[in-house]
């Protein structure tokens, strides 16, 4: 199956931090993609889907590249409550009813 | 409230003794899915079902059933445990027929066979 590539981190970084996840798909057929945030031992939640144009909430700037086959997480002011392990998720559309998971990048902030 | 609930949330048993978590959503979502979750593994997909009566294989389906009776309930089954089969387990739901969006998780299954 085609995968979804993250580096698994951690990172560490301190309070008010911006920090960027970048997530490499191999498929270039997909149609839809996710960020989902799990916090220990917890189950996974969404976080934003990413459009063909970016998009923003709050703190949160998500950005698809098709040509490259990447999307990207940008986390600005980094909050202690932010610390969690983000899941790039891929859609490789029609024909399929399975999403592709990456396995993770773990963020810690610091105080 | 609108949720997934998994039961039991912790489990120990021994290898071999047939074991069922059973997974419900009310939220009438046509999609379900099992994922097993293992350290430096991530998530992988065991089992899913885009309605009642119709399920397919994931890809680690090996060692697991399922069922989809009704809408609602999507129970994993464990034949003969084994414990390889030692992990996180969680299910969830989604509301189109292709799990093309949001999936919903429920708060997961821990499971350690001896």
């Amino acid at each position: 199956r085609k995968e979804v590539e993250q580096d698994p981190g951690p990172f560490n970084v301190p309070e008010g931090a911006t920090v960027a996840f970048n997530c490499t798909y191999s498929n270039s057929a997909s149609q839809s993609f996710f960020w989902y945030r799990q916090d220990c031992r917890k189950e996974p939640k969404l976080l934003m889907s990413v459009y063909s144009s970016g998009n923003e909430d709050g703190r949160f700037t998500a950005q698809l590249n098709r040509a490259s086959q990447y999307i990207s997480l940008l986390i600005r002011d980094s909050k202690l409550s932010d610390s969690a392990t983000y899941l790039c998720v891929v859609d490789p559309g029609a024909g399929s009813y399975q999403l592709t998971f990456g396995k993770g990048t773990k963020l810690s902030v610091i105080p | 409230e609108a949720q997934v609930t998994q039961n039991p949330r912790y489990l120990i048993t021994v290898t071999g003794k047939k074991l069922t978590v059973t997974c419900s959503q009310n939220m009438n979502h046509e999609y379900m899915s099992w994922y097993r979750q293992d350290p430096g593994l991530g998530l992988r997909q065991i089992y899913y079902s885009m309605n009642v009566e119709v399920t397919d294989k994931g890809d680690v389906p090996e060692g697991y059933k399922v069922s989809r009776k009704e809408k609602r309930n999507f129970p994993l089954i464990l034949e003969s445990p084994s414990p390889n089969q030692t992990s996180l387990y969680f299910c969830a739901s989604s509301f189109s027929t292709g799990g093309h969006d949001e999936q919903f998780f429920g708060p997961g299954t821990r499971l350690t066979v001896l």
